[in-house]
């Protein structure tokens, strides 16, 4: 079966530019999560969506991050005026279930983000 | 600062050795934990986990033990193979911050296997 499906896998833009990322969670995943991954780093955890509820984004960096999940399925994550630090891997993941947290994430192969 | 952690950033093995993967966690919340292996390129790809009303569990080639009593966490990889060469992630669904809704992961420990 399909598994978390992230796009574009690579994106390179200038300093300023807004971009936006998009994942598409495995069919039946009510839980979906967005995490950054510098070069070397662990993952950071930026923002959490379970079914109809208001999402989690205590992981938000900035006022410049923010996401959007429609239809209970799609998300994207947007960065506007990126900066140079932006740059990192951006992890999409998701789950059949969130809340308790006790059931494995299935991660996509995430976008790298390069920010000249 | 992270609340899991990995004792060994680099570990080399030789081809059909068995692997030890370290991990310490701080949160005595956490009651759930996973193991993860990344490769390059790739997203993490998970491996195994445990809930804490269970000391061992055990997959295909890999066990992982969890002692509670010290937080900590390891990951054991029978026969090790070239293609289990990766960096391998500990998380926990406890962390300094965390409401409960998201894991927290560790730096991540290289495992290098010579053929």
């Amino acid at each position: 079966g399909a598994g978390v499906s992230q796009s574009p896998s690579n994106k390179v833009t200038e300093k300023g530019k807004d971009v936006e990322l998009r994942c598409d969670p495995i069919s039946g995943h009510t839980a979906l999560y967005w995490y950054r991954q510098s070069l070397g780093q662990g993952l950071e955890f930026l923002i959490y969506f379970q079914g109809n509820s208001a999402p989690d984004k205590s992981g938000l960096p900035s006022d410049r991050f923010s996401a959007e999940r429609t239809g209970g399925s799609v998300s994207t994550l947007t960065i506007q005026r990126t900066q140079q630090e932006d740059s990192a891997v951006y992890l999409c993941a998701s789950s059949l279930v969130g809340g308790l947290l006790d059931q494995p994430q299935h991660f996509g192969d995430g976008t790298r983000l390069s920010i000249l | 600062g992270e609340s899991v952690g990995l004792h060994l950033p680099t570990l080399s093995v030789q081809e059909g050795d068995n692997s030890i993967i370290n991990c310490a966690y701080s949160n005595s919340a956490s009651d759930y934990f996973i193991w993860y292996k990344q490769e390059s390129g790739k997203g993490p790809q998970f491996i195994i986990d445990i809930r804490s009303n269970m000391d061992k569990r055990q997959g295909q080639r890999v066990t992982v033990l969890l002692n509670k009593t010290v937080k900590h966490l390891s990951l054991q990889i029978a026969a090790t193979q070239p293609g289990d060469s990766a960096v391998y992630f500990c998380a926990e669904n406890g962390g300094p911050n965390n409401a409960g809704n998201m894991l927290t992961f560790g730096g991540g420990t290289r495992l290098m296997v010579k053929p």
